[in-house]
């Protein structure tokens, strides 16, 4: 089983409607994070989560929101979706204190369609 | 701000040939960087960092990249590429890992590797 699993994999919306994507991790880490991919741009960093009690954030967190349920679960919602926010989205882990050990572990990403 | 630009979108290379990927990077103070390789339909993999001291990095599946402060650059490189290297590949700046940022990377546009056989 994947450490860093989002769900679902792929998911076809219409403008307006609300949608959460999930992401659920086994590694253990504190620090969670939601970043999206559209091509020629990169990712982009929408929210961060440092412990279940510390949101953050990003560089691109409007029309966004987030919630950490628990260690393990950090989700992203659109409030009212629409065609811009169509991208792949991806979730990702890291744990601190390990100084240059420390990196990011991705899911496998959730391809969002906004019609 | 910090920002990353790759200015390659696309390279084709032949099996065996050599590769290098351009990177070059905006940071106000020393630079975390790193290279990530997305494989079609999968996550970012981590190739390789630099956090400080040897400027030159070696990383996974013989890739190495070296640091160049006055060009701002931080370039991958390997040596003779395979099939199996075809994939997305990004830069990536970061902040103090020592501080609470170290997962707010800046990612550059991108480069797509293709390989002829």
């Amino acid at each position: 089983d994947a450490d860093v699993t989002q769900t679902p994999r792929n998911r076809i919306t219409k403008t307006g409607k609300r949608i959460m994507l999930e992401c659920s991790q086994t590694k253990g880490h504190d620090r969670m994070y939601w970043y999206r991919q559209d091509p020629g741009l990169g990712l982009r960093l929408i929210y961060y989560s440092f412990d279940v009690k510390d949101i953050n954030k990003g560089e691109i967190s409007d029309g966004y929101s987030v919630s950490r349920q628990a260690q393990a679960k950090f989700s992203l919602s659109l409030e009212s979706a629409i065609p811009n926010q169509t991208a792949l989205y991806f979730c990702a882990t890291s744990a601190p204190g390990q100084g240059q050990n420390e990196k990011l572990f991705f899911g496998s990403g959730t391809q969002l369609s906004v019609l | 701000a910090q920002s990353v630009t790759q200015p390659d979108i696309h390279i084709t290379v032949s099996e065996g040939a050599s590769l290098e990927l351009r990177c070059n990077y905006s940071y106000g103070a020393t630079p975390y960087l790193f290279w990530y390789v997305q494989s079609p339909g999968q996550g970012l993999q981590l190739l390789l960092k630099y956090f400080s001291g040897d400027t030159l990095v070696q990383g996974i599946k013989g890739f190495e990249a070296e640091f160049k402060r006055s060009q701002s650059s931080f370039n991958l490189r390997k040596p003779s590429v395979h099939w199996s290297d075809a994939a997305e590949y990004f830069c990536a700046v970061g902040a103090n890992p020592g501080g609470t940022s170290y997962g707010k990377l800046t990612f550059g546009q991108g480069t797509i590797l293709t390989v002829h056989p």
